[in-house]
């Protein structure tokens, strides 16, 4: 059973662009979420974290949301680069939980063409 | 920058070989992981622990071990590799966290282990 659900396997967004990925959870303890860019051979590197007591959190280029009651969070990507072209996972955790670990969901394919 | 680091990068192995694979840590981080990645798939938690001594089985079942023997180390053993052990392994380490302190987990580079 999937707690973390990325329904969408790819999305291709013309440079310039905003880029939206989307995220569902099913785990209502989950209270920290995280989105995490990989590519090929690497490892995830980490990109923006929010808490549940928040509803927005924005770094730069990239703001992501939290709607607690759809159980739904989205990273947005504005504007869109070609180096943004990658694989983006979205996890979750209780942080306070001391059987806390973090869930990954099975990530989407983010391409930025010209 | 993470301090997180995983080893070998590439393995090629025959069937029936026992492995080790390498994660250490200079960051003091209580929590380690290895996450199962096969390609254009999830990450699957195989192993975590929570501390020195403590190792709990994850999400996927798996039929390596691991031991945390020190804080900085933590390492991944098959006995006998097969072919469907073939795929990417990832190690990686997070605070405790709890309040607003950042738990995100910092990654290695990962191991890209081939059974033939």
């Amino acid at each position: 059973d999937q707690q973390v659900k990325q329904n969408s396997p790819s999305l291709s967004v013309q440079e310039g662009r905003i880029s939206i990925l989307n995220c569902d959870y099913t785990n209502s303890m989950f209270d920290y979420f995280l989105w995490y860019k990989k590519y090929p051979a690497e490892g995830p590197t980490f990109l923006i974290s929010i808490s549940s007591i928040k509803d927005k959190n924005e770094d730069g280029r990239f703001t992501v949301f939290l709607n607690k009651s759809a159980k739904h969070l989205s990273l947005h990507i504005v504007p869109s680069q070609p180096g943004d072209s990658a694989v983006y996972f979205c996890a979750a955790s209780a942080r306070d939980s001391s059987a806390s670990k973090i869930i990954f969901g099975s990530g989407t394919r983010l391409s930025i063409r010209p | 920058e993470a301090d997180i680091y995983q080893t070998p990068r590439y393995l090629v192995i025959g069937t029936g070989k026992k492995i080790t694979l390498e994660c250490s840590q200079t960051m003091g981080h209580d929590k380690m992981y290895w996450y199962q990645q096969d390609p254009g798939m999830e990450l699957h938690l195989i192993h975590y622990s929570y501390g020195v001594n403590s190792t709990e089985k994850g999400d996927l079942s798996s039929e390596s071990t691991v031991s945390r023997i020190r804080t900085e180390h933590f390492p991944l053993t098959l006995e006998s590799a097969r072919p469907s052990h073939t795929s990417q392994y990832l190690c990686a380490s997070s605070e405790w966290g709890g309040g607003e302190m950042n738990t995100e987990a910092f990654f290695g580079q990962g191991t890209r282990l081939t059974v033939v």
